[in-house]
């Protein structure tokens, strides 16, 4: 059975601290990894598909990074706001699949004002 | 539709009830994909179509799930006599990409949250 484990569970911060997790996957038969934010009461939004070892990308404050030989991704947040409140999905894409994806149970972020 | 559209946002049934879930995707999207969050749990894969062709449906839980997309738009998925475990929250994805694929963007709707009685 494929894992995938995030980390922390939670996180509690205060506005303006920078912040990050992590998504544990299995480094054999990778093809992507996908992370997402979903904010309560609205749809997952996609923030990132990563498929290279090593990459790294940016989306405003946030950013993520890949490595798939020791098989886990770091998501950044830079000077967190409020608005950066929601649930980080990861979520590993592997080979032979039809593109289903195996989610982690997500990391919960609160910033508080 | 600009995104993808599930209805309805919240469902509450009796047990034993039958229920339909709507999934409207992304226009000429051709692959879609259903998901089943549990309480606590991370999103996990039900079942998965190409058009109107149903490729995968290793996911679903019980022969009570039963999931269609006659035309290659518009998916439903029907639970029947639905039971307390099946209460979740039902998210549909779309990609535009024909034959899935797992580099590729998926598009959820907002889900639909089920709650059994």
């Amino acid at each position: 059975i494929l894992n995938v484990e995030q980390s922390p569970q939670s996180l509690h911060v205060q506005e303006g601290d920078s912040t990050n997790f992590t998504c544990s996957f299995p480094s054999s038969n990778f093809y992507a990894l996908h992370w997402y934010r979903w904010e309560t009461a609205k749809s997952p939004e996609a923030l990132f598909v990563m498929t290279l070892n090593g990459d790294e990308k940016k989306k405003g404050r946030i950013s993520a990074t890949l490595n798939t030989k020791e098989g886990y991704s770091y998501l950044y947040i830079k000077g967190s706001q409020p608005e950066d409140s929601a649930t980080y999905l990861c979520a590993f894409g592997g080979g032979g699949s039809q593109g289903n994806l195996i989610f982690g149970k997500g990391t919960k972020l609160s910033v508080k004002p | 539709g600009a995104g993808v559209s599930q209805s309805p946002r919240y469902k509450v049934a009796k047990r034993g009830q039958d229920v339909a879930l709507r999934c409207d995707p992304i226009s000429g999207h051709v692959s879609l994909f259903w998901y089943q969050q549990a309480l606590g749990q991370g999103p996990e894969f039900l079942t998965y179509f190409q058009n109107e062709a149903q490729l995968d449906k290793s996911g679903l839980p019980s022969d009570r799930f039963f999931a269609e997309r006659p035309e290659g738009s518009v998916s439903t998925l029907k639970i029947q006599r639905t039971q307390q475990e099946d209460s979740a929250v039902y998210l549909c994805a779309s990609s535009l990409a024909p034959a899935g694929g797992v580099k590729n963007i998926q598009y959820f709707g907002a889900g639909t949250r089920l709650s059994v009685l």
